[in-house]
């Protein structure tokens, strides 16, 4: 059972264009994480999120918490070739634990 | 190079052989996690330390799958005989409270069951 469900599952834009990519769950997560991952390595963390509502901004990525801690959104403004990758969020159900579960992957193709 | 070290990269195998994955994560991480991604999926969780201790494993890891994390430094894991099924890349990654609680991933060791 897959408890982080992402939207769209792939994108395919023109440089320059806006997208947001969606990280949807019917739990409650006490923190979120979203995580940018190349061909061939494992993921890197972009941002940690924690309090419904919450929004960080990271250059041209902003990010965002769901008021009931349930989903998070990712919007990235004029994007380039270089933000292509495979977009990953990843929750922890309940504040104390350390387990982290991945959601199912938005695939970012970004076309100069 | 401090980062979270997986060894081999790449693994080879024919069904029904048993095969072993070492990681060796940041040195100051008490926290250890075995993760498996099949392509343009999202990482799988398979089970994590804490110091030596493992502290919760995936109920959807079989009998055939074993880690270890003897003196809460490096860990291994383990795959008996293994099916076509369990190719994979396999991530390992290591966190701990000071850097509040960041996830940092090996580059993955990649199996191919034959």
């Amino acid at each position: 059972t897959q408890l982080l469900e992402q939207s769209p599952q792939f994108l395919s834009i023109q440089e320059g264009e806006n997208l947001t990519v969606y990280c949807n769950s019917s739990s409650v997560f006490s923190s979120l994480q979203w995580y940018r991952q190349e061909p061939g390595e494992g993921p890197v963390l972009l941002v940690t999120v924690v309090t419904g509502g919450e929004v960080k901004k990271l250059k041209r990525l902003t990010f965002q918490f769901g008021d009931a801690r349930k989903d998070s959104s990712l919007h990235i403004t004029a994007a380039q070739p270089g933000d292509t990758g495979l977009y990953l969020c990843a929750g922890a159900r309940t504040s104390g634990t350390y387990k982290y579960i991945f959601g199912t992957g938005t695939r970012l193709k970004v076309l100069a | 190079d401090t980062g979270v070290s997986q060894d081999p990269r790449h693994k080879i195998t024919k069904r029904g052989q048993n095969v072993t994955f070492r990681c060796d994560p940041i040195s100051e991480h008490n926290r250890l996690y075995w993760y498996r991604q099949t392509l343009g999926q999202g990482p799988e969780f398979l089970t994590y330390f804490q110091n030596e201790a493992q502290l919760e494993k995936s109920r959807l890891l079989s009998d055939r799958f074993s880690a270890e994390r003897p003196k809460g430094s490096f860990s291994t894991l383990e795959i008996q005989r293994t099916e076509q099924g369990d190719s994979a890349m396999y991530l390992c990654a290591s966190s701990s409270r000071q850097v509040g609680e960041k996830l940092f991933f090996g580059s993955g060791t990649q199996l191919s069951v034959l």
